[in-house]
């Protein structure tokens, strides 16, 4: 059973198209993350979701919206695609404990490569 | 300065080797420190998580901590050809949800 999984693996699109990629954590964690990996191996955090409420939003281009349905579900939509966005996406999820004891391991999916012509 | 500052390597490192990997940080108020270990074309996953001054050890690797300097180290003895990957360092504060990732140091561990 995969504990976080990301649809689709690959996604290659045309400049200017709106795509989505889906995530679910299987874990019952109540928070969950959206990263961005660059070529440079950089990982940034772009969102973060506790119980279904938006607590991490970086300085990411509202072309970006994320969408959490459910605890469980952490979706990623992107409107009129840039060529700078070509990147793998990590969704990620944890258990936080509320401040008085360290967080959970963070645990990612196996990230989705966006490809933008 | 960057949040987050790890040497991006590559470090290469004969197999059956000690490798010393470091790591320091600017935010006084980071409490939990995770190192992750990446393989190319992977996603990263935890090797080891420190949160009180000193070493912790889990079978080949260590982990050091020391808060006053800002600074924690990750070692491998014994190194192995299958420890070649990325290696990410990323401290937590509590309250932010937020880990904050370095840019990772690539190791090589050669045969």
């Amino acid at each position: 059973d995969t504990a976080v999984s990301q649809t689709p693996k690959y996604l290659v699109t045309q400049m200017g198209n709106d795509k989505s990629i889906k995530c679910e954590q299987n874990l019952g964690h109540d928070t969950m993350y959206w990263y961005k990996q660059d070529s440079k191996k950089f990982l940034k955090i772009m969102f973060s979701y506790n119980n279904k409420e938006l607590i991490i939003n970086e300085t990411v281009p509202n072309r970006f919206s994320p969408k959490s349905p459910d605890k469980a579900h952490l979706n990623l939509h992107i409107n009129s695609l840039e060529l700078g966005d070509s990147a793998v996406y990590f969704c990620a999820s944890s258990q936080d404990r509320g401040g008085r004891a360290p967080p959970d391991t963070q645990y990612f999916g196996p990230g989705t490569r966006l490809t933008v012509l | 300065q960057k949040e987050v500052e790890q040497n991006s390597g590559p470090l290469s490192v004969p197999e059956g080797a000690i490798a010393s990997l470091n790591c320091t940080y600017s935010d006084r108020g980071s409490q939990s420190f995770f190192w992750y270990r990446q393989y190319s074309g992977k996603s990263p996953e935890l090797i080891m998580s420190i949160y009180s001054n000193g070493d912790k050890e889990d079978g080949r690797f260590t982990a050091q901590l020391n808060k006053a300097s800002q600074y924690v180290s990750l070692l491998i003895r014994d190194s192995q050809p299958s420890d070649s990957a990325t290696y990410l360092c990323a401290p937590y504060t509590s309250g932010t949800y937020k880990y904050i990732f370095g840019t990772g140091t690539r190791l090589k561990v050669l045969a």
